[in-house]
């Protein structure tokens, strides 16, 4: 089955305690990326990456960190996190054809919470 | 750099009602255009998606959305909406020729049974 899954789904942890959450996707896509989603804000793209080792910075990109060492996997980092990165999540993944099967899939989420 | 508009933040209907969401966006050139639907609590999901053709296009659970060029818009529509229908609703453009959409801050529909 086609999928973008997330880890951990939900992270509770306190203000400068370096986290990872991974995004990993099966459909051998080349275009990957993170997203917050706050409330009245929508969708915010923090990060992108469009093949292994080639990311770039979206919207929002302070205070995270993202890599692309295999093209299946973008994990995001946040290296000291603060309470204005408690948010939801999704990492989404799509080909990079240009054509009409660039559907961007998207993960379940990660509710995370910084005290 | 491209925008998206939704200007319907909040939408609240009856079930049976009609309902319409717009979407405007900025780029004059060549667009894909995306609605996509996330129910509470879940990950978003794609409802339909324009790329060329027939500017009318059909999605699932009864969505359509119109492709007005002139009007910049792609505004979703469904004539009969659904308790089951209860979700946040956004738009989302992208650029010919590029692999990063921009999204709309989303709408909010409730609807009462």
């Amino acid at each position: 089955e086609a999928q973008v899954t997330q880890n951990p789904r939900y992270l509770i942890t306190v203000t400068g305690k370096k986290l990872t959450v991974t995004c990993s996707q099966n459909m051998n896509h080349e275009y990957m990326s993170w997203y917050r989603q706050d409330p009245g804000l929508g969708l915010r793209q923090i990060y992108y990456s469009m093949n292994v080792e080639v990311t770039d910075k979206g919207d929002v990109p302070e205070g995270y960190k993202v890599s692309r060492k295999e093209k299946r996997n973008f994990p995001l980092i946040l290296e000291s996190p603060s309470p204005n990165q408690t948010s939801l999540y999704f990492c989404a993944s799509s080909s990079a054809s240009g054509t009409s099967t660039d559907t961007q899939y998207f993960g379940p989420g990660t509710r995370l919470t910084v005290l | 750099a491209q925008s998206v508009s939704q200007h319907n933040h909040h939408v609240i209907l009856s079930e049976a009602a009609s309902l319409e969401l717009g979407c405007n966006y900025s780029y004059g050139g060549t667009v894909n255009l995306f609605w996509y639907v996330q129910y509470p609590g879940q990950h978003l999901q794609l409802l339909l998606k324009y790329f060329s053709g027939d500017p009318l296009v059909k999605g699932i659970k009864g969505f359509e959305a119109e492709f007005i060029k002139s009007k910049f818009s792609f505004n979703l529509r469904k004539p009969s909406v659904q308790w089951s229908d209860t979700a946040e609703y956004f738009c989302a453009v992208k650029e010919g020729g590029s692999y990063i959409p921009t999204f709309g801050r989303g709408t909010s529909l409730i609807v009462h049974p």
